[in-house]
């Protein structure tokens, strides 16, 4: 079946630094990924849209600024999230859609990123 | 986007039954119902979809009415490694604009 994966699953790094988490679709091509960001206990809440070959479409409150979203490829998105402080400290998700899978619009999700910032 | 309400809670004990039910009143007529599990610092993953009566799998069955205005989730008996969280979506078949929104989810906790 489809698989997304992203890397790297752990991160930790100190305040002030940027980190870069890629989401990769290995055997379909996406040309939307969402992103996703949780806390402890709650559920995931959705950060952005990223369509391949344009701008990600952020949800409202998130800062485009400091949460740079790439989708150069047909596979591949990336999340940086720049001058990094502990509150964003979370796990990140991403995901995408086959829109060729035999379930119809089936949702698949990343491993997840841990990331820690110091 | 159809809202999808779920209990936040359920609790349950190892070899018994573990019903979920989803309300999703404003479902449109071309969407699909489909849960999702998530087991702590993972992605979720998909367990069933369905869009009317009822669906099978090797791990678990999914009752839609005819209205669609909710469904449930029947997790056959459960043990101790279905402890998770249990989210429903509502989505339309593949391609338009569908973004995928979490509610809170059912967090199930089972009991030895």
């Amino acid at each position: 079946g489809a698989v997304v994966s992203q890397h790297p699953s752990r991160v930790i790094c100190k305040s002030g630094t940027s980190v870069k988490i890629e989401c990769r679709s290995l055997d379909f091509q996406a040309t939307t990924m969402f992103w996703y960001r949780q806390f402890p206990k709650k559920s995931l809440m959705l950060m952005a849209t990223s369509n391949e070959g344009s701008k990600a479409t952020y949800e409202q409150g998130v800062e485009k600024d400091k949460f740079l979203i790439n989708h150069a490829s047909l596979t591949l998105s990336t999340l940086t999230v720049t001058s990094a402080h502990p509150e964003d400290s979370s796990f990140y998700i991403c995901s995408a859609r086959d829109t060729t899978a035999f379930i119809p619009g089936e949702l698949f999700f990343g491993e997840g990123s841990r990331l820690t910032v110091l | 986007l159809a809202k999808t309400t779920q209990p936040i809670s359920m609790d349950s004990y190892e070899g018994q039954e573990v019903n979920i039910t989803c309300s999703h009143n404003n479902i449109a007529t071309n969407d699909y119902i489909t849960w999702y599990q998530q087991f702590p610092s993972q992605g979720p993953r998909f367990i069933i979809q369905g869009y009317k009566t009822k669906v099978t799998n090797e791990v678990a069955s999914l009752f839609i009415p005819a209205d669609r205005k909710s469904s449930t989730l029947s997790l056959p008996r459960v043990s101790l490694s279905d402890t998770a969280v249990y989210y429903c979506l509502v989505m339309p078949p593949s391609g338009g604009s569908y973004i995928p929104t979490f509610g809170r989810g059912t967090s199930l906790i089972v009991h030895p």
